[in-house]
């Protein structure tokens, strides 16, 4: 069974752009969450999306955003890009309503913002 | 928000068995544990999950003490190749509640020596 997959793996953009990145999640997972990853605020949850609705989202700035297909596959838009957006973006897709079960995540998009 | 507390760092040797303990005071009835372990530029990677008491897989234990407010993740005979951050994820409770989060600690780094 095919893992996570994100694309694109690396990214480099400059301030005040926007980015879109893709995840496509485990086959038969419902489940999609995103996370942002940087040494310095550890890995933050940045939402979750189930059967098309995002159900659960982190204390992240309305310029993140993300929705999920009918396919389960899943993008996230970064509008207005800030230096402090650098930072690998992980996504994960779980069987059920993701906090119970398992997460099973990608290797991730590296986005530099410069 | 449950919060989580890890070690920041530990050390050990080939061989050895370790033990990672993560505090989650605040965790709440409906909630399990879960702990991950994560490579450099590579996701998290799930290593087992628990609700209360003990449960063993192939790769490690973990123990949930009665009060559930604690746990500790057991990886007997680490070898190099366990040099990695581990991660402790309590979620939120309450199943299907828009307000529910997860909630990443800040990961214990694991070295391993020869």
């Amino acid at each position: 069974k095919a893992g996570v997959t994100q694309t694109p793996r690396y990214l480099i953009k400059t301030r005040g752009q926007q980015v879109t990145l893709s995840c496509s999640p485990i086959s038969g997972h419902r489940s999609v969450s995103w996370y942002q990853q940087t040494p310095g605020q550890g890995l933050q949850f940045l939402f979750e999306y189930f059967s098309e609705t995002q159900r659960n989202k982190g204390n992240f700035p309305g310029r993140f955003s993300g929705r999920q297909f009918s396919n389960s596959r899943s993008e996230m838009n970064v509008s207005t890009l800030e230096l402090g957006d650098s930072a690998l973006y992980l996504c994960a897709s779980s069987l059920e309503y993701f906090y119970n079960s398992p997460l099973h995540f990608g290797n991730g998009t590296r986005l530099t913002v410069t | 928000l449950a919060k989580t507390t890890q070690p920041i760092s530990m050390d050990s040797y080939e061989g050895q068995e370790v033990n990672i303990t993560c505090s989650h005071n605040n965790i709440a009835t409906n909630d399990y544990i879960t702990w991950y372990q994560q490579f450099p530029s590579q996701g998290p990677r799930f290593i087992i999950q628990g609700y209360k008491t003990k449960v063993t897989n192939e790769v490690a234990s973990l123990f949930i003490p009665a009060d559930r407010k604690s746990s500790t993740l057991s990886l007997p005979r680490v070898s190099l190749s366990d040099t990695a951050v581990y991660y402790c994820l309590v979620g939120l409770s309450v199943r299907y509640s828009s307000a529910s989060k997860i909630i990443f600690g800040s990961g214990t780094r694991l070295s391993i020596r020869p």
